[in-house]
């Protein structure tokens, strides 16, 4: 079973739509989720941390279900310019060395 | 801002050459990354390190060397490239998580698009 599972998609929706990807985590003692997005031939950037509580930035909101060991990210009202890969990350526990380890990614295409 | 800096955005090489990736931070970051990153498989850790010339492999070290001799400074080495090493390059640094607010919140380099012919 891979650390970090994504639907690689691809996410075809037109402006306006709401969408959401998942992400399941194979190690339950992680402790540090995020969301990165990744333009096309460029570098991964951090888009967001996820929190226990779940964590809202604009039109952009990430949940985590640690029972479950899910993470999701849900896109309102999409923009042309969300167009990207997602990449679900998590800590490697055990390291103090900021160890990461990145999903495959989630491609996500937004049309006029 | 922080930045992360790549020597080369493309590179072309032959089979058997030896082949240096240099990537430097300007956040005197603690710990650096290399990952590859390749169609399907997403990035992959190579190698990474926590200190001046500290280093600890990651998930696919084979064929691959690296030096920390600066704080700022960590290099990739192909011994010999193969084909096989054709990938995406990325480079990472972030601070130590004990001492930043950030937490693990890694900051990439542009990348490298090597070709090995």
């Amino acid at each position: 079973r891979k650390e970090v599972e994504q639907d690689p998609g691809p996410f075809n929706v037109p402006e306006g739509a709401t969408v959401a990807f998942n992400c399941t985590y194979s190690n339950s003692a992680s402790q540090s989720f995020f969301w990165y997005r990744q333009d096309c031939r460029k570098e991964p950037k951090l888009l967001m941390s996820v929190y226990s509580s779940g964590n809202e930035d604009g039109r952009f909101t990430a949940q985590l279900n640690r029972a479950s060991q899910y993470i999701s990210l849900l896109i309102r009202d999409s923009k042309l310019s969300d167009s990207a890969t997602y990449l679900c990350v998590v800590n490697a526990y055990g390291t103090s060395y900021g160890k990461l380890t990145f999903g495959q990614g989630t491609i996500l295409t937004v049309h006029p | 801002d922080v930045k992360v800096t790549q020597s080369s955005r493309y590179l072309v090489k032959r089979t058997g050459e030896k082949v240096f990736l240099e990537c430097v931070q300007d956040m005197d970051h603690e710990n650096m990354f290399w990952y590859r990153q390749d169609p399907g498989l997403g990035l992959r850790l190579i190698y990474f390190s926590y200190d001046v010339k500290m280093k600890e492999k990651g998930d696919i070290p084979e064929g691959y060397s690296v030096s920390r001799e600066k704080k700022e400074r960590f290099s990739l080495i192909l011994e010999s490239a193969s084909t096989n090493q054709t990938s995406m390059y990325l480079c990472a640094s972030s601070p130590n998580v004990r001492t930043s607010g950030s937490g693990e919140t890694q900051y990439f380099g542009p990348g490298t698009r090597l070709l090995v012919l």
